[in-house]
């Protein structure tokens, strides 16, 4: 069986400040991990995924998230905050394959201000 | 190339009605994904489609939901009748067959049952 928890349903940050949301999983199998966003009224983007390979993940608009096995986690950080990072971000987990469900965690949304 | 569609992308129906979502998948992704979101909670995986044929249909909540995907292209999901519980946001996902790692998801419709 595999779950997500993602620590925090809310972040506030300053402009400019780092930005840090945990996710740890659970997963009986190799997981594969995602990062995605959701900004208001549109639908879910990938910010990143981690497969095989390279445990520091790279994504769009600046993030980047790293898998830790030992500690069965994958966190999302971005050095400098933007007023367009506010939104809100899922952890997600799925087996490997590609094809498998995604299981997603409850969320946290993004607050960025001035 | 045009991402994956979904509509209506709002729907405000009575209890007991019936509803019908449609997705309409990436052209060439044989893998579409159905996942609902209720009242602010996780994001859950309802059904799964590889063409025509369903894949895994275990997130599906119970007997009034019914997906169909003729053809392997566009595919529907219909609430009958539709409950207060039903309410959220429906995503649909699409992925290619092989080397795709996280999915493309629709903008989602909102469905409100009053």
């Amino acid at each position: 069986a595999q779950s997500v928890t993602q620590l925090g349903s809310h972040v506030s940050v300053s402009e400019g400040a780092l930005v840090l949301l945990r996710c740890n999983y659970s997963s009986s199998v190799p997981p594969y991990l995602f990062w995605y966003v959701q900004y208001p009224n549109q639908g879910l983007q990938l910010l990143l995924k981690y497969t095989t390979g390279a445990t520091l993940v790279k994504g769009i608009n600046g993030f980047e998230a790293e898998f830790k096995k030992s500690e069965t986690s994958f966190h999302l950080t971005k050095p400098s905050a933007h007023m367009s990072d506010a939104a809100e971000y899922f952890c997600a987990v799925s087996g490997s394959g590609g094809y498998n469900k995604l299981i997603f965690g409850a969320g946290t949304r993004l607050a960025v201000h001035p | 190339e045009a991402g994956v569609t979904q509509f209506p992308s709002h729907s405000v129906i009575e209890k007991g009605q019936t509803v019908t979502l449609r997705c309409d998948p990436i052209s060439g992704h044989d893998n579409l994904y159905w996942y609902r979101r209720v009242m602010g909670k996780e994001i859950k995986f309802l059904l799964h489609f590889v063409k025509e044929s369903k894949q895994d249909e275990s997130g599906m909540p119970n007997n009034r939901f019914l997906a169909e995907r003729t053809g392997g292209t566009y595919s529907t999901l219909k609430v009958q009748p539709a409950e207060l519980e039903d309410s959220g946001v429906y995503f649909c996902a699409s992925s290619p067959v092989t080397g795709s790692y996280g999915y493309t998801f629709g903008s989602g419709t909102r469905l409100t049952v009053v």
